[in-house]
Formats: C-alpha cells, sequence, structure tokens
C-alpha cells in the first residue's frame, strides 16, 4: 500500500516569506508527526498529532511554526516569516491506532530559505 | 529527559566484516528503543525496536541489536557487513511515558568492497 507521502520535495523561498508543507500519512494511521532535520543533525520533533486529542506542540522552535491536521488525514506545516535557519528536511511520520512504538516516515520536504 | 548519544559520526569496514553502531540512551523510565536507516534522497526506515522481552533483538536486513540495561546501550549489528548497507543510522528512544521520539545525531556507515 501506499506510505507516507509529503509535498513538495523540494522547495526554495525567501527569506520572510511563509510556506506550506504537507503531510499524507498512511490511510487509517491516527497518529502523524513532523520533525526537522538540519543538515549534520539528528532529528528534532515539532509536533505530535493524535486522534482528536490536543496535539503535543512541545518541539516547535518558535511562533512562526504551526500545523494542523484535518481529522485523521492530511497534516500542513506552516512557517511564517522564513529565516535562514529554518533550512532543513522536514519528516512526516505517521503511526496505527495503539502502535504508536513503530512509525512510518516520509520523503521529507527540503526547505532552503535563500 | 530523554537523550540518545552515538559517539561515532562515522564507522568504517570492509564487506563480509562484521560492524557495530554504538548508541548509548538516557531516559527516566523503561525505555523504547528504535533503529532507523536513512538511505540517500530517501525517509527513513525502520530497522528494529526494543520494547520489552529478549535483549537480543532481531531486525530487517539482517540486523540485531543488544539492549544493555547497566550500560544503557543499544547497540547495532551485523555479522557480515554488505556495501549496499552504506546509508545513515539513526538510533532513537521513547520515554513509555511519551509518544515522541527523540532522536541521535546519526552515523554515517561506509562499507568498502
Amino acid at each position: 500500500g501506499a506510505g507516507v507521502s509529503q509535498s513538495p520535495s523540494n522547495k526554495v523561498t525567501e527569506k520572510g516569506k511563509d510556506v506550506e508543507l504537507r503531510c499524507d500519512p498512511i490511510s487509517g494511521h491516527t497518529a502523524l508527526y513532523w520533525y526537522r532535520q538540519r543538515l549534520g543533525q539528528g532529528l528534532e520533533f515539532l509536533i505530535y498529532f493524535q486522534g482528536n486529542s490536543a496535539p503535543d506542540k512541545s518541539g516547535l522552535p518558535s511562533d512562526r511554526f504551526s500545523a494542523e491536521r484535518t481529522g485523521e488525514s492530511v497534516s500542513t506545516l506552516t512557517i511564517q516569516r522564513t529565516q535562514q535557519e529554518d533550512s532543513a528536511v522536514y519528516l512526516c511520520a505517521s503511526s496505527p491506532e495503539g502502535r504508536t512504538d513503530t512509525q512510518y516516515f516520509g520523503p521529507g520536504t527540503r526547505l532552503t530559505v535563500l | 529527559a530523554q537523550s540518545v548519544a552515538q559517539p561515532e559520526d562515522q564507522v568504517k569496514v570492509a564487506e563480509g566484516n562484521p560492524l557495530t553502531v554504538k548508541c548509548t540512551y538516557s531516559v527516566s523510565g523503561n525505555p523504547y528503543l528504535f533503529w532507523y536507516v536513512q538511505y540517500p534522497n530517501r525517509g527513513l526506515q525502520f530497522l528494529l525496536k526494543y520494547i520489552t522481552g529478549d535483549n537480543l533483538v532481531k531486525g530487517s536486513y539482517g540486523f540485531e541489536a543488544e539492549f544493555n540495561k547497566s550500560q544503557t546501550s543499544f547497540h547495532l549489528k551485523k555479522p557480515s557487513a554488505l556495501v549496499s548497507d552504506s546509508a545513515l543510522y539513526f538510533c532513537a528512544v521513547r520515554d513509555i511515558r511519551f509518544q515522541k521520539l527523540v532522536f541521535g545525531t546519526g552515523t554515517r556507515l561506509l562499507v568498502s568492497p
């Protein structure tokens, strides 16, 4: 079956512009996660959605970052007024209900802020 | 706070030789431990996990990992490396009280022919 998909695969933007990154989780997966991977660094947790529960936003680095999820499907990560330090690969993952110990990752969106 | 350390940025081995990629962790409760692999221009792929039970965990592509509670380690191993194993490997830990994974900085494995 289809895995986690993300779009766009690459995004180049100018400093100060807003960007939206999209994630389509595996159908039926209730949990969805966003991570950021900076060059040469590990993955940083950003935000976690689980069903209708309030999301865990503890990893969002600033109020310029926000994310939404429509039901148990698509999620959008929005970065406002992008800065050069936002350049990274943004990874989305999803998990089935009751099995949040295993996360399935998408290919990521490479964001470059000029 | 949860944390994971991967002390080696890079590991080089010759094809056919055994390989070890090191990982140590720190959590306040019982850990869930994971290894993921990232091939160039691809997302992370799950390799294996330790939740409870046997300390030796077997995973995909012939990899295994040994959970050592006293040393707080979860090293990834493979008896005989393949050139195709060359990739970036991430160790991750989750405290059972929380849902998010905390990843290490990654270790690049290079297997030479």
